[in-house]
């Protein structure tokens, strides 16, 4: 079935550097891949989202990229604040658009 | 605006029960989904409807587990003969369009004694 793997599972940064979470996914017909946070106790809540017809987008201090042809995808976080210290989950969607696998998330400890 | 809207936020039933959590989406989404996440897990999906049907069944744990959605708003998700395993978050997020942000619900914690 549809899968999507994400790695580091735990990252843990130096404030004012960098963070880098990579995905790849199993459906070559995935089309969407939103990335949520998720701070403690709190609900997942969309960060940034790329579509299939571009390669890269950026939104202040968060970047994603696809590459669709080797199935993965990764967020980049510059400048890292402790605020950026969550739960970081990569999604894709699968089955027409409507189903959306996650990855297994990637928690970011960020050091002051 | 409302967001989407889940009840109970807690439920602590006993092991064999049955349980009902419902899922009020935002009006309008036509998309709705149910995951389940376990203590410092990620998020495993459960299940999705489009308007009130689901197509793809395939992530319900068991045949315990059951939803419906109705008049393509309010869906509930059932959970028979309640199991300790059963013991999770369970988050419904709607979204209006296929492949468009999802916004999550508050959840509902789930604890089986």
């Amino acid at each position: 079935g549809e899968n999507v793997e994400q790695h580091p599972s735990t990252l843990s940064v130096q404030e004012g550097d960098s963070a880098v979470i990579k995905c790849t996914y199993s459906d070559s017909a995935s089309n969407y891949f939103p990335w949520y946070k998720q701070e403690l106790g709190k609900r997942p809540q969309l960060i940034i989202d790329i579509r299939s017809n571009v390669g890269e987008k950026k939104d202040q201090r968060i970047a994603v990229t696809l590459n669709k042809t080797a199935k993965h995808f990764s967020l980049h976080i510059t400048e890292t604040q402790p605020e950026d210290s969550a739960v970081y989950f990569c999604a894709a969607s699968t089955g027409g658009g409507f189903k959306t696998i996650f990855g297994a998330g990637t928690r970011l400890f960020v050091k002051a | 605006g409302a967001g989407v809207s889940q009840s109970p936020s807690n439920k602590v039933t006993e092991k064999g029960k049955d349980v009902e959590l419902r899922c009020d989406p935002i009006s309008g989404h036509t998309a709705l989904y149910w995951y389940r996440q376990s203590l410092g897990q990620g998020l495993e999906f459960l299940i999705y409807f489009q308007g009130n049907s689901a197509p793809d069944k395939s992530g319900l744990p068991s045949d315990r587990f059951s939803a419906e959605r109705t008049g393509g708003s309010v869906s509930t998700l059932t959970i028979q003969r309640t199991q300790q395993e059963d013991s999770a978050v369970y988050l419904c997020a709607s979204s209006p369009l296929m492949n468009t942000e999802a916004f999550f619900g508050q959840g509902t914690r789930l604890t089986v004694v």
